[in-house]
């Protein structure tokens, strides 16, 4: 059965430094999604994206955050500077057609900042 | 704005027996999808089952069903002959039928299933 794939499964970087993270959603998924989990806390929607553009964001989304979809399968985060409160799981997702069908999340990367 | 939430932090059922962690939900839209996630300790979201607000039959896959109750904004998972392997955190989670596709989750309910 095809997943939604995410590398590093563990990042650790010093605050204020550049993170890239990176999925790969299911191949013939049109729409894509980051979510962040702080340790403890519910899940949070962050971005969602379709064709190449963002589809709406949230306020967490600051200009620290972009996502890219650079080639036919990966779909990356990045966050520009690192700050500590940025320390969570990023849990990717993606959806098949449209957005009204379900979507399906990935293992997640692990973000500590130092 | 949409708010989903469960009200039972932690839940525990001995195997083999019926447990149904609550969810409610606000929103003033009609047509609308709601979800269970489940959550092991390996932390993957898994998509439990799903429900379409305006089907009136209550979702089942499975050992899964749902008690979704549209009037009371209520929408509760039963987990039938729960097995180990249902320890997690549940998630409950919204979402509009015409939107982007956010989804807006619940706090989590963790369940322990005991042998």
């Amino acid at each position: 059965e095809p997943e939604v794939t995410q590398t590093p499964s563990h990042q650790v970087t010093q605050m204020g430094q550049e993170v890239i993270l990176r999925c790969v959603p299911i191949s013939n998924h049109l729409y894509f999604y980051w979510y962040r989990q702080i340790l403890g806390q519910k899940v949070e929607f962050l971005v969602s994206f379709y064709n190449n553009e963002i589809s709406e964001k949230s306020e967490i989304f600051d200009d620290q955050f972009s996502v890219e979809r650079p080639d036919g399968s990966n779909f990356t985060l990045k966050i520009r500077s690192t700050k500590l409160e940025d320390s969570a799981m990023y849990f990717c997702a993606s959806s098949p057609s449209s957005h009204e069908e379900t979507q399906y999340f990935g293992p997640g990367t692990r973000l500590l900042v130092l | 704005a949409q708010t989903v939430t469960q009200s039972q932090p932690e839940m525990s059922v001995q195997e083999a027996e019926t447990v149904t962690l609550s969810c409610t939900y606000d929103t003033s839209e009609s047509n609308y999808y709601l979800f269970w996630y489940k959550q092991p300790p390996s932390r993957q979201m898994i998509l439990v089952i799903r429900q379409e607000a305006y089907k009136q039959q209550n979702a089942t896959e499975n050992r899964f069903s749902v008690n979704f109750q549209k009037a009371a904004k209520s929408f509760s998972l039963k987990i039938s002959d729960s097995q180990l392997g249902d320890t997690a955190m549940y998630f409950c989670a919204f979402r509009f039928a015409s939107n982007t596709g956010k989804l807006i989750f619940g706090q989590g309910t963790t369940l322990q299933v005991k042998p």
